[in-house]
């Protein structure tokens, strides 16, 4: 049992650049996010998912798309990178929403850089 | 809407001393409240959590929090500090919109000197 994984762990693009951050669980969950950390401003949440073929847009969603084609995989997709989205990114994932959603489980996080 | 502030951005403490931790929360209703702690370059573990059950809630590694609706606080604590809690804590809320997002605050990190 892996838990959430999160590919790559760093990564430097130049300005325009797209790229896609992996992240898979394998604990059969319904629910799956990605948050964006920096500092002073805590975790700030990007996209979520409630399930298979269901995502919706958190607190920053701009500049970034996400799909859920299967319930495992979750990616994080930057269209045209900006220096605003150099970040460290979390994918983090839960049995289902409602009061079950407070025990997330985190991915060990993506260092992103955009120069 | 809720939200949740915490006080203080860093605070320092020497090993073997007390740990407080301040968060105060705004929520329209009675709220569910989470400690998150964050070790250097690792992801978020839930510490604790309050789901009006209890107003003091004990959490892992001696952690524990004490809900107090009249000063819409929630301040986590600790009586004694060990080098290896040295970390970020995040204080959290989640939302009571159909999402269920979760809310974070800004985090304080923990120093600890021998």
């Amino acid at each position: 049992n892996a838990g959430v994984t999160q590919t790559p762990k760093f990564q430097v693009l130049k300005t325009g650049q797209s790229m896609t951050l992996q992240c898979a669980q394998d604990m059969n969950h319904e629910y799956m996010s990605w948050y964006r950390q920096d500092p002073g401003m805590g975790l700030r949440l990007i996209h979520y998912s409630v399930g298979a073929g269901i995502t919706d847009q958190g607190e920053v969603p701009n500049g970034y798309n996400v799909s859920r084609s299967t319930t495992e995989d979750f990616p994080l997709r930057l269209l045209s990178a900006a220096p605003s989205q150099t970040s460290v990114y979390f994918c983090a994932s839960s049995y289902s929403k409602g009061q079950q959603n407070e025990k997330l489980f985190f991915g060990s996080g993506t260092q992103l850089s955009v120069l | 809407a809720q939200s949740v502030t915490q006080l203080d951005s860093h605070v320092s403490v020497s090993e073997g001393t007390p740990v407080l931790l301040r968060c105060n929360y705004s929520s329209s209703y009675s709220p569910s409240l989470f400690w998150y702690v964050q070790h250097p370059n690792k992801g978020l573990q839930l510490l604790l959590k309050y789901t009006s059950a209890a107003t003091l809630v004990k959490g892992i590694n001696g952690f524990e929090a004490e809900f107090k609706k009249s000063e819409t606080s929630f301040h986590l604590t600790k009586p004694s500090a060990h080098m290896s809690d040295a970390a970020e804590y995040f204080c959290v809320v989640i939302s009571m919109d159909s999402s269920y997002k979760l809310i974070f605050g800004s985090g304080t990190r923990l120093l600890v000197r021998p």
